[in-house]
């Protein structure tokens, strides 16, 4: 069955320092993995997505996730915090059979100090 | 813009009252959901549409009713609900397919009093 642990419920940063949120994945599989940002009051954004055509995936506003499989884990970066980032992010990962179901982590809160 | 579009943003309702939650994708998906977020809480998918078809109803109370009268629209009807119904109601779509990421609406911030 897949899964995804999301190891931190907050993290604090100071503005211009890198940011890195953590997730392991647990599949019986090569799975696709998703993180998706969700600002106060509003809905969830596809941030990046890993489909296996590259192990290190861009995506918006500067962040970038790495897939290891080894360690199993797709962490999720970026070099250089900004204030706009606070918000809540979610690893996801399909379950994989015909339901389309996605698998969210428990979030993890960004703030962002000036 | 997602293209995927709730309405209302806001809705304060009565426990006696009905009302209807309003979800529309321009995306040319064929599958679409309701999720509830409350605070303190993991997001809880309630249904799955595929095709028009009512395909997943994860135990959630009759007095949420859902219709999805084509692929572009989704609906949450909703009436004598309780304050703990209070939440931000969130619809996505996806196209059919295994591994498929979804894409969100802003959310209705439902509360009930």
């Amino acid at each position: 069955a897949q899964s995804v642990t999301q190891l931190d419920s907050h993290v604090s940063v100071s503005e211009g320092t890198p940011v890195l949120l953590r997730c392991n994945y647990s599949s019986s599989y090569s799975p696709s993995l998703f993180w998706y940002v969700q600002h106060p009051n509003k809905g969830l954004q596809l941030l990046l997505k890993y489909t296996s055509a590259a192990t290190l995936v861009k995506g918006i506003n500067g962040f970038e996730a790495e897939f290891k499989k080894s360690e199993t884990s797709f962490h999720l970066t970026k070099p250089s915090a900004h204030m706009s980032d606070a918000a809540e992010y979610f690893c996801v990962v399909p379950r994989g059979d015909s339901s389309y179901k996605l698998i969210f982590g428990s979030g993890t809160r960004l703030l962002v100090r000036p | 813009e997602t293209g995927v579009t709730q309405t209302p943003r806001h809705l304060v309702m009565g426990m006696t009252n009905k009302k209807s939650l309003k979800c529309e994708q321009h995306l040319g998906h064929n599958a679409m959901y309701w999720y509830k977020q409350s605070a303190k809480k993991p997001l809880e998918l309630m249904f799955v549409y595929s095709l028009e078809e009512r395909v997943e109803n994860n135990s959630v109370p009759s007095r949420f009713s859902p219709e999805c009268p084509n692929s572009s629209h989704l609906f949450l009807h909703l009436h004598t609900l309780q304050p703990e119904d209070s939440a931000l109601y969130l619809c996505a779509s996806s196209q059919e397919g295994r591994n498929t990421e979804a894409f969100f609406g802003q959310g209705t911030r439902l509360t009930v009093v």
